[in-house]
């Protein structure tokens, strides 16, 4: 049972549009959301992060919005840039259910063309 | 550099051998994490440690499979009898937990590669 989806197996965008990311969680216990960066043959880089308490966090082009009673969060890129170019996964995590186990997606791998 | 490291990067074996990864995380940082990644999936949780206390094992982490951090700092992950279906990108992860940290920020390594053959 996949308890985090990212539906979008892969996104283009064009260089200094927006980037959306979209993450879809079903486990309502999840009270903290982190997004990834990955490019290949290396680990995953953390980029942002979020707690259920707050519905918007945002780190200069990088901005994560919570949408808890859709169990909905999304990344937002602007502007987006070539280097921007990698799989990004949305994970989650229980606190209050005290497990330190982070679920991840599967990951979308976003281009961004010049 | 003072991040993630771990070794060896890359690791083929035959069926049947034992191999062994090694992780040093980030320096004072009291939380190590092992997750396990294959293609086309997201990374998926093996174990993780508080300073040298196993606190958390998945079901994914078999017989087979032993996790170590003897003095709380860097750790190890064996694989005995390895099977194909072992063949997988390891990834060691630290954070840093503190009265008044969270440690939910969780930092990962550039991961070892796992070709079972």
């Amino acid at each position: 049972d996949q308890q985090v989806k990212q539906n979008s197996p892969s996104l283009s965008v064009q260089e200094g549009r927006i980037s959306i990311l979209n993450c879809d969680y079903t486990n309502s216990m999840f009270d903290y959301f982190l997004w990834y960066k990955k490019y290949p043959a290396e680990g995953p880089t953390f980029l942002i992060s979020i707690s259920s308490i707050k519905d918007k966090n945002e780190d200069g082009r990088f901005t994560v919005f919570l949408n808890k009673s859709a169990k909905h969060l999304s990344l937002h890129i602007v502007p987006s840039q070539p280097g921007d170019s990698a799989v990004y996964f949305c994970a989650a995590k229980s606190q209050r259910g005290g497990s330190e186990k982070l679920v991840f997606g599967k990951g979308t791998k976003l281009t961004v063309n010049p | 550099d003072t991040g993630v490291s771990q070794d060896p990067r890359h690791k083929i074996t035959k069926r049947g051998q034992n191999v062994t990864f090694r992780c040093d995380p980030i320096s004072e940082h009291n939380r190590l994490y092992w997750y396990r990644q294959t293609l086309g999936q997201g990374p998926e949780f093996l174990t993780y440690f508080q300073n040298e206390a196993q606190l958390e094992k998945s079901r994914l982490l078999s017989d087979r499979f032993s996790a170590e951090r003897p003095k709380g700092s860097f750790s190890t992950l064996e694989i005995q009898r390895t099977e194909q279906g072992d063949s997988a990108m390891y990834l060691c992860a630290s954070s840093l937990r503190t009265a008044w940290s969270s440690g939910n920020t969780i930092y990962f390594g550039e991961g070892s590669w796992l070709t079972v053959v």
